[in-house]
């Protein structure tokens, strides 16, 4: 059974960088699939913000490209998220997912449905 | 960006009805080349995260109750939940994986009349 467990500071300064970690147990990150990150603002809808291939490579969302990196370790078979200069906007729950690759419409980025999530972890920007 | 919208934003259901989401996609999601829909569904209960619940539009995931279905091509679909269940009390996104950014719907929360 795959299992997906998010954990970081769960308030963060504005300007300050976030950084969440998602621990993956039951699936090896380094054999297949994708890892992304995916945030809900409270009472709003998903937003994707990213994802690391099992082979390291990452594709982001371009609204948030300049500020986001994701990176995996795969000794812990783990994956992170650093969002940099946060403000409130970037204020929600954060989840951890696993993407279903499928072959993409045009160039190398694959499509991406989410069979397995994290139960997520809420985030907050305040001084 | 490909913009997902759906309809309603909420609707209420008497037990054992029947539940039709709408999911409209601003550009084309059908892929000629293999004839599939890149939409995918998800069921997301208050304080969970989402479940997925149907992709190329019309394939359950596995373990999913067959009351739930999916359906429509191109720019329009639509999930059905026939025989509503109180347990399917939730909000339900939809999602293209078309093209990145991947884009979900803002939401539609199904409640029991």
């Amino acid at each position: 059974q795959v299992q997906l467990q998010e954990s970081g500071p769960g308030l963060v300064k504005p300007s300050e960088t976030l950084s969440l970690t998602c621990a993956v147990s039951g699936h090896s990150i380094s054999s297949d699939y994708y890892w992304a990150w995916i945030r809900q603002p409270p009472g709003k809808g998903l937003e994707w913000i990213g994802c690391i291939s099992h082979s390291g490579i990452t594709y982001y969302n371009p609204s948030l490209k300049s500020r986001v990196t994701i990176s995996g370790d795969t000794s812990k078979n783990q994956f992170s998220l650093n969002l940099t200069s946060v403000t409130a906007a970037d204020a929600a729950v954060y989840y951890c997912a696993r993407g279903v690759a499928v072959a993409g419409v045009s160039g190398p980025q694959p499509g991406l449905y989410f069979d397995y999530w994290g139960q997520g972890t809420q985030v907050t920007v305040s001084s | 960006d490909i913009v997902m919208t759906q309809s309603p934003d909420s609707l209420a259901v008497s037990l054992g009805e029947r539940a039709t989401i709408n999911c409209k996609s601003s550009q084309n999601v059908l892929y000629s080349s293999n004839n599939r829909n890149f939409l995918a569904w998800y069921q997301q209960k208050p304080g969970q995260p989402p479940k997925l619940l149907i992709y190329w539009a019309s394939t359950r995931e596995s373990g999913v109750p067959d009351r739930f279905s999916g359906s429509g091509s191109g720019t329009d679909f639509t999930l059905t939940i026939n025989s509503l269940q109180a347990e399917d009390v939730a909000v339900y996104y939809c999602q293209q994986y078309y093209s990145t950014p991947y884009t979900f719907g803002r939401g539609t929360k199904l409640e029991i009349k």
